[in-house]
């Protein structure tokens, strides 16, 4: 089944604990992407991924860390959380940029940062 | 930069009418994407519609159809005979040439029985 799969789902933490929140996907698809989303201000993106080894910024990058060293996988790392980072978080991918239609969404991640 | 707007926070609207849900957007890029998701209050997201800038028709899928007025600059979706199950958020967002993807902040529509 194609799917992106994200872990964990919920996660209470103390400020300054480092953390990641792995996502996986299934499809072969070259780009990849979090976001973030609060509540009145919809999904703003973090971080994207064109392909292995290339990310860039998106709109609120601060406080964050990705890496892409395989095609499949786009941890998301927060070095030392701080309580504005709670949010609901979403990776994404797709075949392409442009391949929007066929963008997967996994299913959310909760974080909490106390 | 890019910037998407929706202005409707919340829309009420009985069952079996037709539903408009506004977008604006604004870019300088001559080649930009423009597409609709729902999120139910399950939270999945779900696509719903993509509209190219260059496409010369309006996008149409099922009920769901895009009223793209590029002079304008709006993206507005546009559900026909609206059901229960269309109550979700709905959230518009532009693709950009630097394969930025930036979303608006939300509808949130209700259907009424």
């Amino acid at each position: 089944e194609a799917q992106v799969t994200q872990n964990p789902r919920y996660l209470i933490t103390v400020t300054g604990k480092k953390l990641t929140v792995t996502c996986s996907q299934n499809m072969n698809h070259e780009y990849m992407s979090w976001y973030r989303q609060d509540p009145g201000l919809g999904l703003r993106q973090i971080y994207y991924s064109m392909n292995v080894e290339v990310t860039d910024k998106g709109d609120v990058p601060e406080g964050y860390k990705v890496s892409r060293k395989e095609k499949r996988n786009f941890p998301l790392i927060l070095e030392s959380p701080s309580p504005n980072q709670t949010s609901l978080y979403f990776c994404a991918s797709s075949p392409g940029s442009r391949e929007v239609s066929e963008q997967f969404f996994g299913p959310g991640t909760r974080l909490t940062v106390l | 930069a890019q910037k998407i707007t929706q202005t409707q926070p919340g829309m009420f609207v009985q069952e079996k009418e037709a539903v408009t849900l506004d977008c604006t957007y604004d870019t300088s890029d001559p080649s930009y994407g423009l597409f609709w998701y729902k999120q139910p209050s399950s939270g999945e997201m779900i696509f719903l519609i993509y509209q190219g800038s260059y496409d010369q028709q309006n996008a149409t899928e099922g009920r769901y159809s895009l009223n793209f007025q590029k002079a304008r600059k709006s993206a507005n979706l546009v559900i026909s005979a609206s059901q229960l199950g269309d109550s979700a958020m709905y959230f518009c967002a532009i693709l950009n040439r630097d394969d930025k993807i930036i979303f608006g902040k939300g509808t949130r529509l209700h259907i009424l029985p």
